[in-house]
């Protein structure tokens, strides 16, 4: 079954310590990889779309990447106002039109 | 703000009651998606509404249904509730007929059903 897996399911952090958040994915005929940030009680933000593997994107101290299997997440340095919970999502080439979401990552970061 | 509104901010009925969701798009954006979060099974893909027609359906129950008006904003109508369906429910809208571009997500509507 195609499916979306998220690691680690909640992470802490002091502020400035770098690391990464995992997305893997078993999906046939990818057409793109999303992230998105979620904060508490609030819609999910559009962070970065990733087309194939290889591709990386930058946003201020987030860089996603892409491989055939995952996608990282890497934050470094984070400050307190990064804390959110990280959603990754596919869009495959026979599930229509809309994307399929993991479960997430709570991420916090301690000052 | 992402420009997608929701109505009501939350809600609290009892069980068999049925209510009705808004969500009014972005300006210019053509297609509406339904989206269920729960705590235990995420964010989960209902129905998608696109220039008035439906175009993909996802988890979504019998007892749910939705429709997009020819001013392009949408309802979801959930029917015959039970303590299950007590979630947060998202709308989302993108310009064209997928969300193979950003798409906006509203602030949600969180249902409580007692």
């Amino acid at each position: 079954e195609d499916q979306v897996t998220q690691s680690p399911e909640a992470l802490r952090l002091q502020e400035g310590e770098s690391s990464s958040l995992n997305c893997s994915y078993t999906v046939s005929g990818l057409r793109g990889l999303f992230w998105y940030r979620q904060d508490p009680g609030k819609g999910p933000e559009f962070l970065f779309t990733l087309y194939s593997a290889g591709e990386e994107k930058e946003k201020e101290r987030l860089k996603a990447t892409l491989t055939k299997k995952e996608s990282f997440l890497h934050i470094t340095a984070p400050k307190p106002e990064d804390s959110a919970t990280y959603l990754c999502a596919v869009l495959q080439d026979d599930s229509g039109y809309a994307l399929n979401f993991g479960k997430g990552t709570s991420l916090l970061v301690t000052p | 703000d992402s420009g997608v509104t929701q109505t009501p901010k939350h809600l609290i009925t009892a069980t068999g009651q049925r209510v009705t969701l808004r969500c009014s798009p972005r300006s210019g954006d053509l297609s509406v998606y339904w989206y269920q979060q729960s705590l235990d099974q995420g964010l989960q893909f209902l129905i998608q509404y696109y220039n008035g027609e439906e175009r993909a359906k996802g988890n979504i129950l019998e007892r749910f249904s939705a429709q997009q008006f020819p001013d392009l904003h949408s309802e979801l109508n959930l029917s015959s509730l039970e303590l299950g369906d007590s979630a947060l429910y998202f709308c989302a809208s993108s310009v064209g007929p997928g969300m193979n571009t950003e798409a906006f997500f509203g602030q949600g509507t969180r249902l409580t059903v007692v």
